[in-house]
């Protein structure tokens, strides 16, 4: 079973700041993905990657499969990026997850303060 | 266009009732999920199916059920609702299974059983 494992949990900072919000996992796996899901209710994926790093903005995503684990940054944060993030790694041959070889971290809570 | 699109976008309805919620993508995939996220916002998968396959998370009740008429569509039936199947449930479609594929979600729908 892939164990996932988000940190932190919660994470306040002010308008500006640099943002990192780490995964980490227990099995191999196939692809990594990383969602975004608004006070409101939506899920949008951000990346999805196997390997090395993933820029789309003001967001990056890197992955070291050797170490298990992955990262998500966001540089010169904004109030607009107040969401839960949550990372989902796919476990090679779905040994790790479900129907679709995913498993759910518990998600990190980020409030950017104006 | 919405790309995936659910209805209802929420549904109170009565224990013992049976409900379906409907889930359409315009994206071509050939791959439909359907997801639950419950109070604690942890998600977790209920089923994966393409036009091959069904697979289903060995946890999900037997009073679940997807329908899909067609590859666009992939329906959620769920009989005698207890209170424990209040939640929202979100449906997603990807280009490719195995959780190996860029996943794009609806926007849910919540379900509260009373």
């Amino acid at each position: 079973k892939n164990e996932v494992e988000q940190s932190p949990q919660n994470l306040t900072a002010q308008e500006g700041e640099f943002i990192t919000i780490n995964c980490s996992y227990s099995v191999g796996i196939s692809a990594l993905h990383w969602l975004q899901q608004h006070p409101g209710g939506g899920i949008v994926s951000l990346f999805m990657l196997s390997s090395g790093k993933k820029k789309h903005g003001r967001l990056i995503a890197t992955i070291n499969i050797q170490e298990k684990h992955s990262s998500l940054h966001i540089t010169a944060s904004h109030p607009r990026d107040s969401a839960v993030y949550i990372c989902a790694p796919s476990a090679r041959g779905q040994s790790g997850g479900g129907a679709d070889g995913l498993t759910f971290g518990k998600g990190t809570h980020l409030i950017i303060q104006p | 266009d919405t790309a995936v699109s659910q209805t209802p976008k929420y549904l109170v309805t009565q224990m013992g009732n049976d409900k379906s919620i409907k889930c359409e993508q315009n994206l071509g995939h050939d791959t439909m999920y359907w997801y639950k996220q419950d109070s604690k916002k942890f998600l977790k998968i209920m089923f994966s199916y393409n036009n091959k396959e069904l697979i289903i998370n060995e946890t999900v009740p037997n009073r679940f059920s997807p329908k899909s008429p067609d590859k666009a569509h992939l329906n959620l039936h769920i009989n005698s609702l207890e209170l424990g199947d209040s939640a929202v449930y979100f449906c997603a479609s990807s280009q490719a299974g195995g959780g190996t594929g860029e996943l794009f979600f609806g926007e849910g729908s919540r379900l509260t059983v009373l």
